[in-house]
């Protein structure tokens, strides 16, 4: 079974630009949740996507948002990108929302100069 | 808030040295713990979970048990390997919504 993708896997933008990032979950899952990697705060959760449905947020800005498909594949975007957005995020997705395991992604590398 | 707190790194330790990486947690009600590992240039995966107070996860020779009583769920192997390097989180999820919180990540190299 093929597991988490996310792409791009790099990517590097300049500020005051916009960025789309993609996940597709592993077959049969529809949970989708996003994180914020960075050496200082560790993972940071930013929304999960249930069913095309944002079920949780995280503590983030309004710049971030997401949307999740009927085939469960999910984007997230940020716009006017500042410098502190440098960061790997991390798509995770599992069986359902409230299930034990959370399967993760190798993540999107995303520098912004 | 619900918070993990684990201890920072990093931490350089000998092939088969005793290895424990402290966690404690801040949360209402009563959560499932976890510990996740991301090895160099991998995605996070699941070392092993506990899901109610007393339980013991474990995996790969690695082993915590959940402890209501002092809210920490710390990792511990009796004897290491090289290929332990990696990063270790400590997370927790309430069991009301699928949040996860996680910790800081411990940086773990294994020297021969």
């Amino acid at each position: 079974k093929a597991g988490v993708t996310q792409t791009p896997r790099y990517l590097i933008k300049t500020r005051g630009q916009q960025v789309t990032l993609s996940c597709s979950p592993i077959s049969g899952h529809r949970s989708v949740s996003w994180y914020q990697q960075t050496p200082g705060q560790g993972l940071q959760f930013l929304f999960e996507y249930f069913s095309e449905t944002q079920r949780n947020k995280g503590n983030f800005p309004g710049r971030f948002s997401g949307r999740q498909f009927s085939n469960s594949r999910s984007e997230m975007n940020v716009s006017t990108l500042e410098l502190g957005d440098s960061a790997l995020y991390l798509c995770a997705s599992s069986h359902y929302s409230g299930s034990d395991e959370q399967f993760f992604g190798p993540g999107t590398r995303l520098t912004v100069l | 808030g619900d918070s993990v707190t684990q201890m920072e790194g990093p931490v350089t330790l000998s092939e088969e040295a005793f290895l424990t990486i402290n966690c404690t947690y801040t949360a209402t009600g009563y959560p499932s713990l976890f510990w996740y590992v991301q090895y160099p240039g991998e995605g996070l995966q699941l070392l092993l979970k506990a899901t109610k107070a007393d339980d013991k996860g474990s995996n790969k020779g690695f082993e915590a048990t959940y402890r209501k009583e002092t809210t920490s769920f710390h990792l511990e192997k009796g004897s290491v390997q090289v290929s332990d390097s990696a990063v270790y989180f400590c997370a927790l999820r309430l069991n009301t919504g699928n949040q996860f919180y996680f910790g800081t990540g411990t940086s773990l190299t294994v020297i021969p």
